[in-house]
């Protein structure tokens, strides 16, 4: 059964600032990985897609990395904004592959 | 491209009462799913749908809660009778294939939020 967690659970850092969000998964026999921003009261909006062949995948400031071997994946976000300031998720394939499993999140503050 | 739909986006019932929620998937989409996501914790997968047909609903609290996918489009889920526990916002997610496929990639709607007093 597929288990997802990430670490840390919230991060508030200074505007301008470089960070790195980790997401780690039980099961590495996954086909790809996505990483999802969630803001307050609103649905999930796709951010980053990773293919199992992939090792990372970049848009704009956002960066992601998939080590399959190693259970594990991470975004990297450059020169953070105010605008950044939003709940980020992971989810792995679960059910041999059929569908999502997430995370628990992590909730980014950017502090202007 | 229009996005996933959902509606409504609010509801408050009073617990026994019933509520449903309806979805319109992203036109070509053949796998639909329903998570629902309580205050602070990821999306859990409730039911998903490969065109009409249930693909997983192992997760779903099948003595209340209910869901339809008619003509593989629109679908509808159902709580009936809600209980304080089923206050949470509940998602709408729509893809092209399943997990199983390299480039499968979901898309999410708003979500209705659910409260239960």
């Amino acid at each position: 059964k597929q288990e997802v967690t990430q670490i840390p659970a919230a991060l508030s850092v200074p505007e301008g600032e470089n960070l790195v969000l980790n997401c780690s998964f039980t099961d590495s026999a996954i086909y790809n990985l996505q990483w999802f921003r969630q803001d307050p009261g609103k649905g999930l909006t796709s951010l980053l897609l990773i293919q199992s062949s992939q090792r990372e995948q970049t848009s704009g400031r956002l960066n992601a990395s998939l080590d399959k071997s190693s259970g594990r994946s991470t975004l990297y976000i450059a020169a953070s904004q105010p605008g950044d300031s939003a709940t980020y998720l992971c989810a792995a394939p679960g059910n041999y592959g059929q569908n999502f499993v997430f995370g628990p999140g992590t909730r980014l503050s950017v502090l202007p | 491209e229009a996005g996933v739909a959902q509606s409504p986006r609010y509801k408050i019932i009073e617990k026994r009462q019933s509520v449903a929620f309806w979805c319109n998937p992203i036109s070509g989409h053949a796998t639909l799913y329903w998570y629902q996501q309580i205050l602070g914790q990821g999306p859990k997968l409730l039911i998903q749908f490969q065109n009409n047909g249930v693909v997983d609903d192992s997760q779903l609290p099948k003595d209340r809660f209910s869901a339809e996918r008619l003509k593989g489009v629109d679908s509808t889920l159902k709580i009936q009778p809600a209980k304080l526990e089923d206050s949470a916002v509940y998602l709408c997610a729509s893809s092209f294939g399943t997990g199983r496929d390299l480039n499968t990639e979901a898309f999410f709607g708003q979500g209705t939020r659910l409260t239960v007093v």
